[in-house]
């Protein structure tokens, strides 16, 4: 069974920052494109980042560029956002998503069940 | 334009259909995927590539995407499907686009 877990939310200061992690298992990990994904309470789903199967290609959403900085690990089977200079607006439940079901498709197929970060003072 | 838009709320009686649109500049010249969301949860694909239906995923949900808008069509709706459904799409410029969602209530 394919399987992503989240881990490394939680309450981060303003300014601040926090890494996330995504640990995959079940399938061919470096076959695949990746994503970071978040829902704030109550709103819609913002994709926030995408890396490549090989980490060559990397987009971000204009609302994080330059503050959030994706990568992974594929020798570990993991997927990773190093979130710096966080705001309040960046409170919401990150997702890690991978692309599928085939390795040229870009939807996504597994999602993992979300970690929480709060930003606050 | 990237942008996506769905409407935010539809509502159908048990049995009916229901239709949730996805609208872009030249949508129908990208593959449109679907996401069902029920409160809680992480989200689901019930339409991947326009129509196709992920295994497991019920007959009744099917998808068509031509033009400006995408379709996401519910056949005898029932009481499960009430969710949040999202659009998604690929743009090679700017990544993943997510329409706004829409609220699918059966009663």
């Amino acid at each position: 069974e394919m399987q992503l877990v989240e881990s490394g939310g939680g309450l981060g200061q303003p300014g601040g920052s926090l890494r996330l992690s995504c640990a995959a298992s079940g399938f061919t990990f470096s076959n695949y494109n990746m994503n970071w994904v978040r829902q704030a309470p109550g709103k819609g789903l913002e994709w926030v980042s995408y890396i490549s199967f090989s980490g060559n290609t990397i987009y971000y959403a204009e609302s994080v560029k330059g503050r959030f900085t994706i990568s992974r690990d594929n020798a570990r089977n993991s997927l990773y956002l190093q979130m710096n200079s966080l705001r309040a607006e960046d409170t919401a439940l990150y997702f890690c998503a991978k692309f599928g079901p085939t390795m040229g498709s870009n939807g996504f197929d597994v999602w993992g069940q979300g970690t929480m970060v709060t930003v606050s003072s | 334009s990237s942008e996506v838009t769905q409407p935010p709320s539809l509502s159908v009686s048990p049995g009916q259909t229901a239709s949730i649109t996805c609208s872009g500049d030249k949508l129908g010249n990208k593959y449109i995927f679907w996401y069902q969301q029920k409160p809680g949860q992480s989200p689901v694909s019930v339409i991947y590539e326009d129509n196709k239906r992920p295994s497991g995923i019920p007959e009744r949900f099917s998808g068509s995407n031509s033009g400006n808008t995408a379709t996401l069509t519910i056949s005898g709706t029932q009481a499960m499907d009430e969710a949040d459904y999202y659009c998604q799409a690929w743009d090679s410029i700017t990544g993943v686009l997510f329409g706004g969602g829409t609220h699918l209530t059966v009663l």
